[in-house]
């Protein structure tokens, strides 16, 4: 079956350390999405990617990094710059230039100690 | 900037009968999309309904509808017939549409209602 996968569900990591989340999707999308969860917000957009290596900064990129070598995969990197890194991460896909909705996965819950 | 406000952080429900989750959202745009998400305890994000602001007719999905009223900004969702697998966190999201109605897939949430749902 198609779908995201995110790994891991759950992330543990030290203060000061960079921190890479996976996102791979095997539904042959063109765009694909880094939202942020905090409680009691909704999501927030970090970056986005419309097309293999190219992409843009969403509303919170700073602190952030992404990559896009391959039209499955878009990692986030969460730098030591970033001041709240403790969140739930989602990303998600979409077909680019029709009127589809965003396909989520399941989420990693990244927590900075 | 655009911005979303759900107003109601909880909202409960009996099974059976129906509810309705209310959302605002602030746009000087004229064509734009919306959106209600639900996020189940496993939270992932699975799309309820979807309205293109140019369509004057309410979008419905089974049990699921929509008020929409473009000149207030507004966009509530209606839950007829609650079932004890509707409890969840339910968000309110706009898109601008791009040139010729082109969706991005760049969505500003609100923050969400919790939906309970008693038995």
């Amino acid at each position: 079956d198609g779908g995201i996968t995110q790994s891991p569900k759950y992330l543990f990591r030290k203060e000061g350390q960079n921190v890479t989340l996976s996102c791979e999707q095997n539904l042959n999308h063109d765009a694909m999405y880094w939202y942020r969860q905090d409680p009691g917000q909704g999501l927030r957009l970090i970056y986005y990617s419309q097309i293999v290596n190219d992409f843009q900064k969403g509303d919170i990129a700073e602190g952030y990094s992404v990559s896009r070598e391959k039209k499955e995969s878009f990692p986030l990197t969460v730098t030591s710059a970033q001041k709240n890194p403790t969140a739930f991460y989602l990303c998600a896909s979409s077909i680019q230039w029709q009127n589809s909705p965003l396909h989520f996965g399941n989420g990693t819950r990244l927590t900075v100690t | 900037a655009q911005t979303v406000t759900q107003s109601q952080p909880e909202m409960s429900v009996q099974e059976a009968e129906t509810v309705t989750l209310s959302c605002t959202y602030d746009t000087s745009e004229s064509d734009y999309y919306l959106f209600w998400y639900k996020q189940p305890p496993s939270r992932q994000m699975i799309l309820v309904i979807r309205q293109e602001a140019y369509k004057q007719q309410n979008a419905t999905e089974n049990r699921f509808s929509v008020n929409f009223q473009k000149a207030a900004k507004s966009f509530s969702l209606k839950i007829s017939d609650s079932q004890l697998g509707d409890a969840a966190m339910y968000f309110c999201a706009y898109e601008r549409a791009g040139a010729g109605g082109t969706s991005y897939g760049k969505l500003t949430f609100g923050q969400g209602t919790i939906l309970t749902v008693h038995p």
